[in-house]
């Protein structure tokens, strides 16, 4: 089946530790997008891409980065810049620009990190 | 810069209740689209309707129904008779032709108690 998947569902890091966040998708879709969230706040962007190789900064990227090396795949890498990780993070996928009108996005099913 | 407000954080009724969910929006580009997006326990958003600017008619799907009103920027949501797997939380989302990502709403969380 198409759609998207995230992989952990759980992880935990230690202060000061690098990780990173997977995300592949099967939808041939040229967009995708990284969001976090917290309690009460809504989701808020990281980073989105949409085409390969190229990738912007979203509302909060500080302590974040990406890389958008093949369409299906954006990682999302946790720095230990990032103050305060802790969260759900979600991963999407949408037709892009080449769409013209803007589609739906498909979100996969969530990372929750946890810093220990 | 465009903004969604969604002010009730979290509503509770009975089952087979109506419930509505409010969501106002800002924007300076005269062709954008809004979005439901509905987020269960499981916590993968699934997409529910999107409606461009241009396109104000209201529509009525099963148990749900919009409101769209571009004169005070409102894009409401009604679930009709609503049922325990109705419990999540909803998020009002807006994207612009000009812009190439989804400004969120805080999402409302909704409970319905058999």
């Amino acid at each position: 089946d198409g759609g998207i998947t995230q992989s952990p569902k759980y992880l935990f890091r230690k202060e000061g530790q690098n990780v990173t966040l997977s995300c592949e998708q099967n939808l041939n879709h040229d967009a995708m997008y990284w969001y976090r969230q917290d309690p009460g706040q809504g989701l808020r962007l990281i980073y989105y891409s949409q085409i390969v190789n190229d990738f912007q900064k979203g509302d909060i990227a500080e302590g974040y980065s990406v890389s958008r090396e093949k369409k299906e795949s954006f990682p999302l890498t946790v720095t230990s810049a990032q103050k305060n990780p802790t969260a759900f993070y979600l991963c999407a996928s949408s037709m892009g620009v080449r769409a013209g009108a803007r589609t739906e996005a498909f979100f996969g099913q969530g990372t929750r990190l946890t810093v220990v | 810069a465009q903004k969604v407000t969604q002010a009730q954080t979290e509503i509770s009724v009975v089952e087979k209740e109506d419930v509505t969910l409010d969501c106002v929006y800002e924007t300076r580009d005269t062709t954008y689209y809004l979005f439901w997006y509905k987020q269960p326990p499981s916590g993968e958003l699934v997409f529910l309707i999107r409606r461009n600017s241009f396109d104000e008619q209201n529509e009525i799907s099963g148990r749900y129904s919009w409101n769209f009103q571009k004169s005070t920027s409102s894009f409401n949501f009604t679930i009709t008779a609503s049922q325990v797997v109705d419990s999540a939380v909803y998020f009002c989302a807006l994207e612009t032709l000009n812009d190439y990502k989804l400004s969120f709403g805080a999402g409302t969380t909704v409970t319905v108690r058999a």
